[in-house]
């Protein structure tokens, strides 16, 4: 069965450091793979997906890779800012398309 | 806007209750789903419905039922047999493509 695992658990960093998010899954045999953000008391919001045969995908401050051979995928966020200061999840779905598998979550804070 | 929305806000059940929660999307997609949120957990799957009229379990679905009557709606009734039924709710929409979802209802007991 697939597992997702998410480290660390919790993350505080000052303004304008970069940092990395790590996510390892189980199974290598994924879709794809999907970070989201989730602010207290809110939904899910998407950041960035990467399909099973991408490497990485980038979205303004953000840059996802996924080596889906090792079961590992990272995020990086690049000159942190507070608003920033989020659950940040990340979710594999598998090759039958049905729903996700996602991790516990990683809580930044990001002080000023 | 494209969205999902997910109402009540918040709900609260009275001992051998049954609570329904609504969700609807105006995506078009023809996959939905439902999770439940517990505190410092993941996300998991209480029910998915790939197609109009036909729906799954996940891996939490006792206590839970759903129906899929419109490719729009998804609701899910919190029956008195879900012991624990103190969570937020998730409803989900998409299957290959960026699953998206709705703000979520947060359920707790009287």
């Amino acid at each position: 069965k697939q597992e997702v695992t998410q480290i660390p658990a919790a993350l505080s960093v000052p303004e304008g450091e970069n940092l990395v998010l790590n996510c390892s899954f189980t199974d290598s045999a994924i879709y794809n793979l999907q970070w989201f953000r989730q602010d207290p008391g809110k939904g899910l919001t998407s950041l960035l997906l990467i399909q099973s045969s991408q490497r990485e995908q980038t979205s303004g401050r953000l840059n996802a890779s996924l080596d889906k051979s090792s079961g590992r995928s990272t995020l990086y966020i690049a000159a942190s800012q507070p608003g920033d200061s989020a659950t940040y999840l990340c979710a594999v779905r598998d090759q039958a398309g049905t729903a996700l598998i996602f991790g516990k979550g990683t809580t930044l804070s990001v002080s000023s | 806007d494209g969205g999902i929305t997910q109402s009540p806000k918040y709900l609260f059940r009275k001992e051998g209750q049954n609570v329904t929660l609504s969700c609807e999307q105006n995506l078009n997609h023809d996959a939905m789903y439902w999770y439940r949120q517990d505190p410092g957990q993941g996300l998991r799957l209480i029910y998915y419905s790939q197609i109009v009229n036909d729906f799954q379990k996940g891996d939490i679905a006792e206590g839970y039922s759903v129906s899929r009557e419109k490719k729009e709606s998804f609701p899910l009734t919190v029956t008195s047999a879900q012991k624990n039924p103190t969570a937020f709710y998730l409803c989900a929409s998409g299957s290959y493509q960026p699953q998206h979802f709705g703000d979520g209802t947060r359920l707790s007991i009287l």
